[in-house]
Formats: C-alpha cells, sequence, structure tokens
C-alpha cells in the first residue's frame, strides 16, 4: 500500500523566514508527486509535479524538489498570503489514483 | 483554466435521507473523483470514474454510490445518511494520461454536509 508521510504537521514563521516542509513517501514505482495547496474552507489547488529524481520546479516563493524516497516544498522569505495547508500525493504507474499526505499547515506572521 | 464546479458549498441533513452531490467539469476530463477530508486524516478517495458509466471503488465506498451518466458530470450519492458522514467532501478531474504522463488533478471548491 503506497503511504506518504508529511512533516511537520504544523509551521509557524515569521515573514521572511525561510523553510521546508518534507514528504517522504513509499510506492512501488513513482510515476509522479504532487504538490498542493490548500485554504480554508477550499478546494486544494495544484501546484506542481515531480516525475523523477532531481527534478526541480519553481513558483514564485516555492520551490519544490525531488529524491527517491522524499521530496521537499522549499519556501523562501515567505509572506502572510503563503499561510495555508501543503499537500503532498503520490501516483503509482497505471493507476488513477492519489495518495495524499494528512498535509502541513503554515502559518506566516506578519 | 479548468474548472470543477460542485452543487453545493454548505449542506444539512437528517439522518437517513438520500442526498445527492453534484460535480461538474467543464475541461473533457476522462477521469473523475470523489474524496472526503477529515481532520487528521486528510483526503481518502470514495469512487472514481475513468469513463462515462464505468466507476471503481477507492479506499472507503461503504455507504456512497455513484453516477456518471454523462462525461462532464459525477454525482455521489449517500443513500441513508448518518452522523459519520458529515465531512468536506471534494470532487476532482483529470486528464486521461499516457505511458509516462502525468495525471494531475484538479478540485471542485468542497461541499461541507452536516448530517444531524
Amino acid at each position: 500500500e503506497d503511504q506518504v508521510t508529511q512533516s511537520p504537521e504544523a509551521l509557524r514563521l515569521q515573514e521572511g523566514e525561510s523553510s521546508s516542509l518534507n514528504c517522504s513517501y513509499t510506492v512501488s514505482g513513482l510515476r509522479g508527486l504532487f504538490w498542493y495547496r490548500q485554504d480554508p474552507g477550499k478546494g486544494p489547488e495544484f501546484l506542481f509535479t515531480l516525475y523523477s529524481a532531481g527534478e526541480e520546479k519553481e513558483k514564485e516563493r516555492l520551490k519544490a524538489t525531488l529524491t527517491k524516497k522524499e521530496s521537499f516544498l522549499h519556501i523562501t522569505a515567505p509572506k502572510p498570503e503563503d499561510s495555508a495547508t501543503y499537500l503532498c500525493a503520490v501516483q503509482a504507474p497505471n493507476d488513477y489514483k492519489l495518495s495524499f499526505g494528512a498535509g502541513t499547515t503554515v502559518t506566516v506572521r506578519a | 483554466d479548468v474548472k470543477v464546479t460542485q452543487s453545493s458549498r454548505y449542506l444539512v441533513k437528517r439522518t437517513g435521507e438520500k442526498v445527492f452531490l453534484e460535480c461538474v467539469q467543464d475541461m473533457d476530463h476522462e477521469n473523475m473523483f470523489w474524496y472526503r477530508q477529515d481532520p487528521g486524516l486528510g483526503l481518502r478517495l470514495i469512487y472514481f470514474s475513468y469513463d462515462v458509466k464505468m466507476k471503481e471503488k477507492g479506499d472507503i465506498p461503504e455507504g456512497y454510490s455513484v453516477s456518471r451518466e454523462k462525461k462532464e458530470r459525477f454525482s455521489l450519492i449517500l443513500e441513508s445518511a448518518s452522523t459519520n458522514q458529515t465531512s468536506m467532501y471534494l470532487c476532482a478531474s483529470s486528464p486521461l494520461g499516457s505511458g509516462g504522463t502525468y495525471n494531475e488533478q484538479f478540485f471542485g471548491p468542497g461541499t461541507r454536509l452536516t448530517v444531524l
């Protein structure tokens, strides 16, 4: 069974204080790893897909990286509007389904 | 932009009622999904559909059924609602992948269902 573990559960940052979120996974042959952002009371918003170890993707203050066992979401110089829950999900080959982690809730204080 | 809409943002029902949650996507996606999201448990897949009239059980299908009569519409049905089905319900859609391509899912805004 595919497993996705995200850490920490919650992260409180001061504005401008860079940090990283971790997503570790066990899946037989990764097809894709996905990062989403979710604001309270809303559906997840797609951020990135990573396919293979060594790949990196960037969007504004966010950068996602991938190794064979885990992915990191780096938040550089965060702003209060980066406050959200960040979800990680993996997909196995020949599978429509995504397996989600429980998420990391990030709070950025001004 | 991909748009996934859900029929209600908030819904309150009584135990034993039959409940219909509707989802519509406008990007001609083949795959559609229903999840529920609960604090501490994350997103759990209830059912998914990879084509019209086709469906497969997800991780927690008990107490639910689905219907997909048209490509753009996927309905989740609670035959007899119970209090443990109080949750946030999220619909998603994704395009059909082909060998090696990814299948990111696009989510709707969610329906917060309360069963009293």
